[in-house]
């Protein structure tokens, strides 16, 4: 089956910094791959995701990134805020039909003020 | 966008009794829905896949027996923690994916806190 790596477990950065968060995955077939933010008890919620048949996609502050050939995939948060302070996990699965996504461990960011 | 209802968001029970959260999806029909459990600081763990209309699919080193999951509609799973102990005490999260859509996107329930006296 699939396996996620996710890493760092724990980032933690300078507000306006830029934050990197990396998965890596092991299933070729792999061909959607979403990242979701958790707050502290709340819940996951779909941030950004890419399919494979891209590269990168960007929305306004974060991004995504992919690199089928190696099977990795990262997460860029830029001009970070406090309020980006959260656990972001990131998953892999195929797109539609009967599927079960597979989830990093999890990064806790801490943006300080 | 798409809402996924869990209930209730906390509960707190006493030793050897039985607890059933409810999962709904309130503005779209779910073929599949997931139940995750997750400890303090760490990943979702998924416990089992709920198909409507049929068995539940069980991850390994879950208990069937414990954990009942029925899928009776499109819009309602539920899971039934039996005989429950302090062990048992963690925050459980519902997932459903949506009959149609294109990207197989996940939508998560507010999650249920669990503790066991």
């Amino acid at each position: 089956g699939e396996n996620v790596e996710q890493h760092p477990s724990t980032l933690s950065v300078q507000e306006g910094d830029s934050a990197v968060i990396k998965c890596t995955y092991s299933d070729s077939a792999s061909n959607y791959f979403p990242w979701y933010k958790q707050e502290l008890g709340k819940r996951p919620q779909l941030i950004i995701d890419i399919r494979s048949n891209v590269g990168e996609k960007k929305d306004q502050r974060i991004a995504v990134t992919l690199n089928k050939t190696a099977k990795h995939f990262s997460l860029h948060i830029t001009e970070t805020q406090p309020e980006d302070s959260a656990v972001y996990f990131c998953a892999a699965s195929m797109a539609g039909g009967s599927y079960i996504p597979t989830f990093g461990r999890g990064t806790s960011l801490i943006v300080h003020p | 966008g798409a809402v996924v209802s869990q209930h209730p968001s906390w509960v707190i029970c006493k030793s050897g009794t039985s607890v059933k959260i409810e999962c709904r999806s309130l503005d779209f029909q779910a073929t599949t829905m997931f139940w995750y459990r997750q400890f303090p600081k760490q990943s979702l763990m998924l416990m089992a896949t709920s198909n409507e209309g049929s068995k539940a699919t069980y991850e390994q080193g879950v208990e069937k027996d414990k954990f009942l999951i029925n899928h009776a509609s499109l819009t309602l799973s539920t899971l039934t923690v039996t005989s429950a102990h302090p062990e048992d005490s963690s925050f459980y999260i519902c997932s459903a994916r949506r009959l149609a859509g294109p990207t197989g996107e996940l939508f998560f329930g507010e999650g249920s806190r669990l503790t066991v006296l």
